[in-house]
């Protein structure tokens, strides 16, 4: 069954560095998706993308964070300038259907530690 | 935006025994209610879905329940098993094109 990957598993980086979570979404997929999880806490939407555009974003997704997918498989998040608050679980989700109607497909999550 | 509150934060049953979780969410034009299963340490992953077209949905212990009216669903897990503790997360679009997720239930259920 095909799944949507994530790397790294894990990254640990120092405050005030630049961080770029990678995900590879299911082949057919059109529609992805950055979700964060803080240890404990709710799954919070960050942005959605979609025909190589930002769809929709919210409050959290600010000027230090951008989305990309530069070669066409890859699809990726990227926080300029890391904060302690940043620490927490980055899910990458896709569908092959508008979020609104169809079911999203998580990766495995990336683990994001801000010392 | 789309708010989308769920409760009981917590939830700790006896196994056999039924578990109910709500959520009310507040964008009348929202039409699709997934609900996730989260498990320590994993990733969300999808454990039934209701469309605004229908107002029940059933699959073998687990079904979800709709009321557009009063803007509520539930999800319902029979004959419970220790296997079923988890973080349950249900979730409601907003603007035809994203997800919002409540703030989880933890469903504890003893053997």
């Amino acid at each position: 069954e095909p799944e949507v990957t994530q790397t790294p598993s894990h990254q640990v980086t120092q405050m005030g560095q630049e961080v770029i979570l990678r995900c590879v979404p299911i082949s057919n997929h059109l529609y992805f998706y950055w979700y964060r999880q803080i240890l404990g806490q709710k799954v919070e939407f960050l942005v959605s993308f979609y025909n190589n555009e930002i769809s929709e974003k919210s409050e959290i997704f600010d000027d230090q964070f951008s989305v990309e997918r530069p070669d066409g498989s890859n699809f990726t998040l990227k926080i300029r300038s890391t904060k302690l608050e940043d620490s927490a679980m980055y899910f990458c989700a896709t569908s092959p259907l508008a979020g609104g109607t169809g079911e999203l497909f998580f990766g495995e999550g990336s683990r994001l530690t801000v010392l | 935006g789309e708010n989308v509150e769920q409760h009981p934060s917590t939830l700790s049953v006896q196994e056999g025994d039924s578990a109910v979780i709500k959520c009310t969410y507040s964008d009348s034009a929202s039409n699709y209610f997934p609900w996730y299963k989260q498990e320590l340490g994993k990733r969300p992953q999808l454990i039934i879905d209701i469309r605004s077209n229908v107002g029940e949905k059933k699959d073998q212990r687990i079904a979800v329940t709709l009321n557009k009216t009063a803007k509520h669903f539930s999800l319902h897990i029979t004959e419970t098993q220790p296997e079923d503790s988890a973080v349950y997360f249900c979730a409601a679009t907003i603007n035809n094109n994203d997800m919002r997720f409540g703030a989880g239930t933890r469903l504890t259920v003893k053997p």
